[in-house]
């Protein structure tokens, strides 16, 4: 098993731009979900794919946007950065089914992302 | 909608003595899961044990133990003879089973152990 990877691991962007963040999911996983965390906060569900599909939707606009692709991999992209953005997002993986086991989700150690 | 809450913001342990970290949630299905997630400086989320609601028994992980009272609606975690390697932010969730089954987390408490 390869676990969760994420890239880059930490990201500058100025307010007004646009941002991708890339997610790949563990091997045998065909389900990923992004989160957002602020500092000191918990964190907060963004959207999920699952055979490339949006398969649910937390409370964030429509410039919060996302793909998955084939191999199950997946991207986060953020339209029109605020500095309210500047978060450390994190990816988890699952496969449907299991993501009550001791192995269903499977986190990234996330991207560090600053909104200056 | 589901709410977790942790009220602990920080919580201290001495090396070997054991430690609670509180957690209610708020709900109204009948059937879900809970989840505790340790969260080291390396960021990555690490699943420290799991319950489901329908089983009565409290879950238990070598050192790490659940008190679970659905009636209250609460989800208690124990870390038994502390260790070092227990420092680190730990979350409260709950699995949200509708539509895109995403887990609703808690603000989270530091631990501190003490050498």
């Amino acid at each position: 098993e390869t676990g969760v990877t994420q890239s880059p691991t930490h990201l500058i962007k100025t307010r007004g731009q646009q941002v991708t963040l890339r997610c790949s999911s563990q091997s045998g996983h065909n389900t990923v979900s992004w989160y957002q965390q602020a500092l000191g906060q918990g964190p907060q569900f963004i959207f999920q794919y699952y055979r490339e599909e949006e398969n649910g939707r937390g409370n964030f606009p429509p410039r919060f946007s996302g793909l998955q692709f084939p191999n199950y991999s997946s991207e986060l992209n953020v339209n029109a950065l605020e500095l309210d953005d500047s978060a450390l997002y994190l990816c988890a993986s699952s496969q449907p089914g299991t993501e009550n086991s001791n192995y269903g989700y499977t986190f990234g150690s996330g991207t560090r992302l600053t909104v200056v | 909608a589901q709410t977790v809450t942790q009220s602990q913001p920080e919580m201290s342990v001495q090396e070997a003595e054991t430690v609670t970290l509180s957690c209610t949630y708020d709900t109204s299905e009948s059937d879900y899961y809970l989840f505790w997630y340790k969260q080291p400086p390396s960021r990555q989320m690490i699943l420290v044990i799991r319950q489901e609601a329908y089983k009565q028994q409290n879950a238990t992980e070598n050192r790490f133990s659940v008190n679970f009272q659905k009636a209250a609606k609460s989800f208690s975690l124990k870390i038994s003879d502390s260790q070092l390697g227990d420092a680190a932010m730990y979350f409260c969730a709950y699995r949200y089973m509708e539509y895109g089954n995403k887990l609703v987390f808690g603000a989270g408490t530091i631990l501190r152990v003490k050498s």
